[in-house]
């Protein structure tokens, strides 16, 4: 079956520096990449859609300058995290969408800013 | 707006016990409900999925229902095994917002010999 990669999965920062996230589909070409995130007992949240070769598209509440999405090509796409501050430490979860428009997800990115 | 409400774990049942994980929604227009697993260090995978009322998913031995009268999708397997400890997703994907998918909180189920 299709598979999406998504590095680190774990990744502990100083409040203040930004962090990159990637994911990437290994099989297929993702036209549709999206990001969510979750905290402690709370649901998994809907980030921001992004499209290839095109902007992300934010959901309401999310800081479109602090989280910075780039999906460059059909296979790729990145999530940074600017100037993170500790209540940006979460879980952050990538999924892409092809062709067949079943989603696939990624195994997720602990991020601890300390 | 949209939302999921699943059980809060974490579950932990002896094997070849009778599982059931709650999941009710609350949605606009006619949702498709799903169920997505993540197990150890992977990421999430589809289980099964419903698209329409009174649709049953099922898969691995899992069976959910859609009830549209009483809002619930409630994952349900008769006998489980120590390979299915995981993380269970309750999630909807809402049909008139661009196909938006909403999920639960997540449920931990741990499985002991």
């Amino acid at each position: 079956g299709a598979v999406v990669s998504q590095h680190p999965s774990w990744v502990i920062c100083k409040s203040g520096t930004s962090v990159k996230i990637e994911c990437r589909s290994l099989d297929f070409q993702a036209t549709t990449m999206f990001w969510y995130r979750q905290f402690p007992k709370q649901s998994l949240m809907l980030m921001a859609t992004s499209n290839e070769g095109s902007k992300a598209t934010y959901e309401q509440g999310v800081e479109k300058d602090k989280f910075l999405i780039n999906h460059a090509s059909l296979t790729l796409s990145t999530l940074t995290v600017t100037s993170a501050h500790p209540e940006d430490s979460s879980f952050y979860i990538c999924s892409a969408r092809g062709a067949s428009e079943k989603l696939f997800f990624g195994s997720g990115t602990q991020l601890s800013v300390l | 707006g949209d939302s999921v409400t699943q059980m809060e774990g974490p579950v932990t049942l002896s094997e070849e016990a009778f599982l059931t994980i709650n999941c009710t929604y609350t949605a606009t227009g006619y949702p498709s409900l799903f169920w997505y697993v993540q197990y150890p260090g992977e990421g999430l995978q589809l289980l099964l999925k419903a698209t329409k009322a009174d649709d049953k998913g099922s898969n691995k031995g899992f069976e959910a229902t859609y009830r549209k009268e009483t809002t619930s999708f409630h994952l349900e397997k008769g006998s489980v095994q120590v390979s299915d400890s995981a993380v269970y997703f309750c999630a909807l994907r809402a049909t008139n917002t661009g196909n938006q998918f909403y999920f639960g909180t997540g449920t931990s189920l741990t499985v002991i010999p």
